[in-house]
């Protein structure tokens, strides 16, 4: 799977759009992105995933750049609750159940 | 309601002693993973089972110990093998569609005295 490169840290103010990138350069043509948030002592929970197009669930929207090698996850009104680590992950869609690899994330700091 | 059940939610043990992790699904789930995750850093895979009574390493196996006897229940052994097994455990499963979608459990603090 490809390597992901996040920015270890990002404050936001509450209200305000956070927007959160993810560097996959290496990324090959039948990987996708994943992104997942995990609140302080609590498990990992999903959040989005996306090939190319863009994004939008209930949660958030994911933009993925024309080639791919990058893309950000948007949070649109982004809440205390919203404090958490995000990890944006890579990998092959449909690989027999392999496990994903998570990196360090993004810690995301809600200001009020 | 449906989910993953982990217990206990704190444990603490001795030094030398063997101690045991339940991870419980009603999802229906065929896959099912442990991960290790230590302050500040990511999660590491430890073990995960794809189908009842098969599993297999991850990258830190080495002092743990699992099985599946059952596809609802993927119990961690943590084995006085395992040098620095104070952590924070994560159970974790996913469907037949491989989605990559993973549902995770509220985690198991293991701390060794």
């Amino acid at each position: 799977d490809a390597k992901t490169t996040q920015p270890p840290s990002m404050d936001c103010a509450e209200g305000r759009a956070a927007n959160l990138p993810c560097n996959h350069s290496t990324i090959s043509g039948n990987e996708y992105v994943y992104w997942y948030r995990q609140i302080h002592s609590q498990g990992p929970q999903y959040i989005i995933h996306g090939l190319k197009n863009n994004e939008t669930n209930e949660m958030a929207s994911l933009i993925i750049t024309e080639d791919r090698k990058s893309s950000t996850l948007i949070l649109p009104h982004a809440t205390l609750r919203d404090t958490a680590v995000y990890y944006c992950i890579v990998r092959v869609y449909g690989t027999g159940r392999r496990a994903l690899t998570f990196g360090s994330g993004t810690r995301l700091q809600v200001q009020p | 309601d449906g989910g993953i059940t982990q217990s206990p939610k704190y444990l603490f043990r001795k030094e030398g002693q063997n101690v045991t992790l339940s991870c419980e699904q009603n999802l229906n789930h065929d896959a099912m993973y442990w991960y290790r995750q230590d302050p500040g850093q990511g999660l590491r895979l430890i073990y995960y089972s794809q189908i009842v009574n098969d599993f297999q390493k991850g990258d830190i196996a080495e002092g743990y110990s699992v099985s599946r006897e059952k596809k609802e229940s993927f119990p961690l052994t943590v084995t006085s093998a395992q040098k620095n097994p104070t952590a924070f455990y994560l159970c974790a499963s996913n469907g037949g569609a491989d989605t990559g979608e993973l549902f995770f459990g509220e985690g198991s603090r293991l701390t060794v005295l």
